[in-house]
């Protein structure tokens, strides 16, 4: 069974930190790797996907890596803005037939 | 632009009731839509996915004469809480996969909060 989990579960950094979250996997069989973003009561919002073939993803400030063989991901923002507050979580597919596992979240606030 | 669109955005009803929250893919055709629950301070919990023309399929745990899930076209699925109690209230989220490289979409969820 896959399990994904997420490191650190809360963090708390200056603005203008560059910053990095984990994400850990046990099952490396997985089709694609997605970071997203939650605000308080609200839905996701997809930032990056990583499919198995790739090792990173950028967008903007966002860089996302994936070392599949080991069963890990990273998420480094770069410049952190006090817009950046919200909970990321992590998620994998394991392809056709199978649904996404989400990590726990990793929440982050970043101080003005 | 939004992918997926889930109504209401939040709905308060009286325990006893019904409540409908319906999840609509935008601009393609999903013949499939996952349904989740989200505690406070939790990651999401899948509940069913939804296949069109055809049953859910629940996950474990979930009662599926509670939670009646329809999916009568491909561009739209419905959860109905069926007899809500307080027990129930809870953040609901919808989502499809879209596109060859299997990308997840989410809806913006739907506060549940029974009284």
């Amino acid at each position: 069974k896959q399990e994904v989990t997420q490191i650190p579960a809360a963090l708390s950094v200056p603005e203008g930190e560059n910053l990095v979250l984990n994400c850990s996997f046990t099952d490396s069989a997985i089709y694609n790797l997605q970071w997203f973003r939650q605000d308080p009561g609200k839905g996701l919002t997809s930032l990056l996907l990583i499919q198995s073939s790739q090792r990173e993803q950028t967008s903007g400030r966002l860089n996302a890596s994936l070392d599949k063989s080991s069963g890990r991901s990273t998420l480094y923002i770069a410049a952190s803005q006090p817009g950046d507050s919200a909970t990321y979580l992590c998620a994998v597919y394991l392809g056709a037939g199978n649904m996404l596992t989400f990590g726990g979240g990793t929440r982050l606030m970043v101080k003005p | 632009g939004a992918v997926v669109s889930q109504h209401p955005s939040w709905v308060i009803c009286k325990s006893g009731t019904s409540v409908k929250i319906e999840c609509r893919s935008l601009d393609f055709q999903a013949t499939t839509m996952f349904w989740y629950r989200q505690f406070p301070k939790q990651s999401l919990m899948l509940m069913a996915t939804s296949n069109e023309g055809s049953k859910a399929t629940y996950e474990q745990g979930v009662e599926k004469d509670k939670f009646l899930i329809n999916h009568a076209s491909l561009t739209l699925s419905t959860l109905t809480v069926t007899s809500a109690h307080p027990e129930d209230s809870s953040f609901y989220i919808c989502s499809v996969l879209r596109g060859l490289g299997t990308e997840a979409f989410f809806g913006q969820g739907t506060r549940l909060t029974v009284v």
